[in-house]
């Protein structure tokens, strides 16, 4: 099973500034990653799949990047609404499919 | 528009059974893979299972091989998830969840359910 590991598990940023969560696989999944945001409450939203990609909808601001073992999620200035937990995952090999344990970003 | 709804949540005693229900619209639901995934409370999101667009491919999660089992009715554009044996760590809240693309269930997940709580507790 591959195991996906979030850094930091909090993030403390202020509004208007740039976010970077970092998101590491414990063997290759190629460009099969995904970011998930999830507010309280709510179900997980898919942001980015095949680690750059945004999904519908999603805002600019937000952008992957990363291959192999090693992703990065940005955002480039948070808005009120960015403050959430944030979720990577592989779908490379499996099953399972797993998740990482979640990077929460707070207000500063 | 694209909604997934899920049903059949609730309290349950160590060792009975339940049965999810998750009922799509708005897209083409006989060619897609689906999955379920959970969420017990205060904590990460677990994968637990799923069923290829035809219903011929089946995977499950260690924690519930053997105890759950996942199936789909095309007909009825509804996904379901039978647990048996429940235990007290299958508490959470249960999503389903679509895959992006078509014909395929190792992709990303696109569309979530809002989610049904199942609490296993005596």
């Amino acid at each position: 099973e591959i195991v996906m590991t979030q850094s930091p598990a909090t993030l403390s940023v202020s509004p208007g500034e740039r976010a970077t969560l970092s998101c590491r696989a414990s063997q290759s999944v190629s460009s099969n990653l995904a970011w998930y945001q999830q507010k309280p409450g709510q179900a997980p939203r898919l942001l980015i799949y095949g680690a750059s990609t945004r999904a519908t909808g999603i805002p600019a601001r937000f952008s992957g990047s990363g291959s192999g073992t090693e992703f990065t999620l940005t955002i480039s200035s948070l808005q009120s609404e960015d403050f959430a937990v944030y979720y990577c995952q592989q779908y490379n090999n499996w099953p399972p499919c797993t998740f990482g344990g979640g990077t929460k970003v707070e207000i500063k | 528009q694209v909604q997934l709804v899920e049903s059949g949540g609730g309290v349950v005693q160590p060792g009975r059974s339940l049965r999810l229900s998750c009922a799509a619209s708005g897209f083409t639901f006989s060619s897609y893979g689906m999955h379920w995934v959970r969420q017990a409370p205060g904590k990460g999101l677990e994968w637990v299972a799923v069923i290829s667009y035809d219903g011929s491919n089946k995977y499950y999660a260690d924690s519930v091989k053997g105890r759950f089992t996942i199936s789909r009715d095309n007909s009825k554009n509804t996904l379901y998830l039978q647990m048996n044996s429940l235990r007290a760590e299958d508490t959470a809240v249960y999503y389903c969840a679509k895959v992006i693309g078509d014909y395929v269930f190792t992709d990303a997940f696109d569309i979530w359910g809002q989610g049904t709580m199942v609490t296993v507790s005596s």
